[in-house]
C-alpha cells in the first residue's frame, strides 16, 4: 500500500542551524501537504504544495515538491525554539483522505 | 476560524466499559471529518472517515463494531470506543475538512484514553 517514509526520524540542532526534513512516498502525488505538531499538541496545517518543482515559502520555512511528485522537503533557516515539534508531510489517497509521514521531530538546543 | 474542539481531552475507563469521544467544528460546517490515531511518538494513523449523513468509511484493519463513528450533523462527529481494552489506550485526534479549500484539515486538540 501507499507509504510515506521521512527522514530523518529525529534532529537534535543548536539554536541557529538550519534544518531540513525530507518525506518520500512510494507513489506519485497529487499535491503534498505540511503539518507541524508540538510538544502535546495537535497537527497544525502549514503548507499545500500541488505542482512539479513548486517552492513556497514561509517567512524561514522553505518547502519544495519535487519534479516527479514523490518527494518533499521542508527547510528551516535559522531555528529557533519556538520551531521545536514534529513536522509531518501527508500525501492524499482518495478525494480527501491523507496519509501521514512517520514523522521529523525537531529539537532545537538553545 | 477553522476551529475544532474535542470533549473530552482525557478519559480513564475500565476494561470492558464503552466511551464516546465528541469532535466538534465551531466556526464551519464540516460534511467530512476524520478520526486518527495516534501512538507516543509516533504519527498518525488514520481510523476512519466520517460522512455527514452517512455511514463512516474504515481503514484496512479498522474494527468498525469497536469503533462506532456517527455523523449525525454538519459540525458534531463522534467516536464511540466500545468494549474497550488496554491495548486500545492511546491518542484520538479528530480533524475536519473546510469545505471549498483543496484538502487542509484543522485538527482537534485530541482525546488521550487511558483504559485500566
Amino acid at each position: 500500500g501507499q507509504q510515506v517514509m521521512q527522514i530523518p526520524q529525529y534532529q537534535h540542532v543548536q539554536e541557529g542551524e538550519d534544518f531540513t526534513t525530507y518525506c518520500n512516498s512510494s507513489t506519485t502525488l497529487s499535491n503534498i501537504q505540511w503539518y507541524k505538531q508540538r510538544p502535546g499538541g495537535h497537527p497544525v496545517f502549514l503548507i499545500q504544495l500541488v505542482k512539479s518543482g513548486e517552492v513556497k515559502k514561509q517567512k524561514r520555512l522553505t518547502f519544495q515538491f519535487g519534479e516527479a511528485k514523490k518527494n518533499s522537503s521542508l527547510h528551516i533557516t535559522a531555528t529557533q525554539t519556538t520551531d521545536v515539534g514534529t513536522y509531518f508531510c501527508a500525501g492524499p489517497r482518495g478525494t480527501y483522505k491523507y496519509i501521514f509521514g512517520t514523522g521529523t521531530r525537531l529539537k532545537v538546543l538553545a | 476560524g477553522a476551529v475544532v474542539s474535542q470533549h473530552p481531552s482525557r478519559v480513564i475507563c475500565k476494561s470492558g466499559t464503552s466511551v464516546k469521544i465528541e469532535c466538534r467544528s465551531l466556526d464551519f460546517q464540516a460534511t467530512t471529518m476524520f478520526w486518527y490515531r495516534q501512538f507516543p511518538k509516533q504519527s498518525l494513523m488514520l481510523m476512519a472517515t466520517s460522512n455527514e449523513g452517512s455511514k463512516a468509511t474504515y481503514e484496512q484493519g479498522v474494527e468498525k463494531d469497536k469503533f462506532l463513528i456517527n455523523h449525525a450533523s454538519l459540525t458534531l462527529s463522534t467516536l464511540t470506543v466500545t468494549s474497550a481494552h488496554p491495548e486500545d489506550s492511546s491518542f484520538y485526534i479528530c480533524s475536519a475538512r473546510l469545505p471549498g479549500h483543496s484538502g487542509e484539515q484543522y485538527f482537534g486538540p485530541g482525546t488521550r484514553l487511558t483504559v485500566t
